[in-house]
């Protein structure tokens, strides 16, 4: 059964700062990784995904990929008070092509103005 | 953005009783999935549905639990009966395709409480 692990659980910066989250797992065959966003009392909202190995910007994030190390991070920048949220890091296992995602236990993000 | 809308937002229920919980998926998508959150957990996958079979579902989705989407309406989970440990948030989804590359979206989520 494949692992998501994230660090750190929580995390305090000020505004402006570049954010920088941590998803490790444990199967290199794994398919895409997904980055989540979740704000209290609603849904997660898919921010970005990336299956191949290195990088991928989109705006103000920025994922890398290392499947030798199992490692996925997500990167922020300039960041804003409307930043502040819970971060998933979901994961996408091999052989399976019917949308499941394990998620990881997620990064509580505050920023402070 | 795409919505997916859940009903009811909150239910609190008697241990032993039957819970309906409704989701109105993205109009053209064609597969659904319910997750769920234990507080202070993290979300894990129940069941996916498609073309009005269940596709996997997981240890989770004990033998009391139900999906279907009758006439394209509301794609439903119901648990029959409940359990204590059954008190959770249920969130749905919806993609349009399958596969890893796909976007799932997920609705705001029903806090099931079972007393």
């Amino acid at each position: 059964q494949e692992k998501v692990q994230q660090s750190p659980e929580s995390l305090i910066v000020p505004e402006g700062a570049m954010v920088s989250l941590n998803c490790s797992f444990s199967d290199s065959a794994s398919q895409s990784i997904w980055w989540y966003q979740q704000h209290p009392g609603k849904g997660p909202k898919a921010l970005i995904s990336i299956f191949s190995n290195g990088n991928k910007k989109e705006g103000r994030l920025t994922v890398y990929l290392n499947r030798a190390s199992l490692h996925v991070s997500l990167h922020i920048k300039d960041s804003q008070p409307s930043d502040s949220a819970v971060y998933l890091c979901a994961v996408s296992p091999m052989n399976y092509n019917q949308g499941k995602l394990i998620f990881g236990q997620g990064t509580k993000l505050s920023i402070k103005p | 953005g795409p919505k997916v809308l859940q009903i009811p937002s909150h239910q609190i229920i008697d241990m032993g009783q039957m819970v309906t919980l409704n989701c109105d998926p993205v109009s053209n998508h064609l597969y659904f999935y319910w997750y769920k959150q234990i507080l202070g957990q993290q979300m894990e996958f129940l069941v996916n549905f498609y073309n009005g079979k269940v596709m996997e579902k997981s240890k989770l989705f004990k033998d009391q639990f139900s999906v279907e989407r009758p006439d394209g309406s509301y794609f439903t989970l119901k648990i029959q009966p409940t359990a204590l440990e059954d008190s959770a948030v249920y969130f749905c989804a919806s993609s349009l395709g399958q596969g890893s590359g796909n976007t799932l979206y997920f609705g705001e989520g029903s806090r099931l409480i079972v007393v």
